[in-house]
């Protein structure tokens, strides 16, 4: 009955690599996304989707690239790997984009990747 | 952009004393500003929030206060206990535009 869900939770890679983190939210929301979480706990929003559409896109370098095949799923795929991407990667979902109500935002368990 | 300050980064207390924590937003226009737990290793989560038609909220021992004229807005946690030794995360948002700026993150040591 897990609302979000990624897999893995841990990942160890060489730099260079491509690897790919899924996202999967089971809470019938419209809108999923992406944050990292570096080593000083700071979360920074990555992307956004609302019903399969980018909505947000905060300057991430084009080596990451998020795929969402429907509204539940929301996939990070990352190419080339280097060392200062090693972090947290969280997934959260939220019911809707915007609208006249603000709505918490659920977190998945977070992805721990290294990149050696 | 909005920009989210938040201070202190590390706040150590002692059980049962009270601990506030303070953030900064620069947008106007932001008027939802939600606060996280995180616990060690674990994922945030939402433990309060507040619009920006109220000026206080409250929920058992912990309460949210927000000055818009100032654009500033503050956790406090009462008869703080072990548990609730977490990082504390501010955000701000707004209406029609679901994106969330959060601040850099409270580590709150609570020694029993």
């Amino acid at each position: 009955d897990t609302a979000v869900s990624q897999t893995p939770k841990y990942l160890v890679t060489q730099m260079g690599n491509d690897k790919s983190i899924k996202c999967e939210q089971n809470l019938g929301h419209d809108t999923m996304y992406w944050y990292k979480q570096d080593s000083k706990k700071f979360l920074k929003i990555m992307f956004s989707y609302n019903n399969k559409e980018l909505i947000i896109n905060e300057t991430v370098p084009n080596r990451f690239s998020p795929k969402s095949p429907d509204k539940a799923h929301l996939n990070l795929h990352i190419n080339s790997l280097e060392l200062g991407d090693s972090a947290v990667y969280f997934c959260a979902s939220s019911p809707q984009s915007g609208g006249p109500s603000f709505h918490e935002q659920f977190f998945g368990p977070g992805t721990r990747l290294t990149v050696l | 952009g909005e920009n989210v300050e938040q201070h202190p980064s590390t706040l150590s207390v002692q059980e049962g004393d009270s601990a506030v924590i303070k953030c900064t937003y620069s947008d106007s226009a932001s008027n939802y500003f939600p606060w996280y737990k995180q616990e060690l290793g674990k994922r945030p989560q939402l433990i309060i929030d507040i619009r920006s038609n109220v000026g206080e909220k409250k929920d058992q021992r912990i309460a949210v206060t927000l000055n818009k004229t100032a654009k500033h807005f503050s956790l406090h946690i009462t008869e703080t206990q072990p548990e609730d030794s977490a990082v504390y995360f501010c955000a701000a948002s707004k209406y029609n535009f679901n994106k969330f700026y959060f601040g850099s993150g409270t580590k709150l040591n609570v020694k029993p």
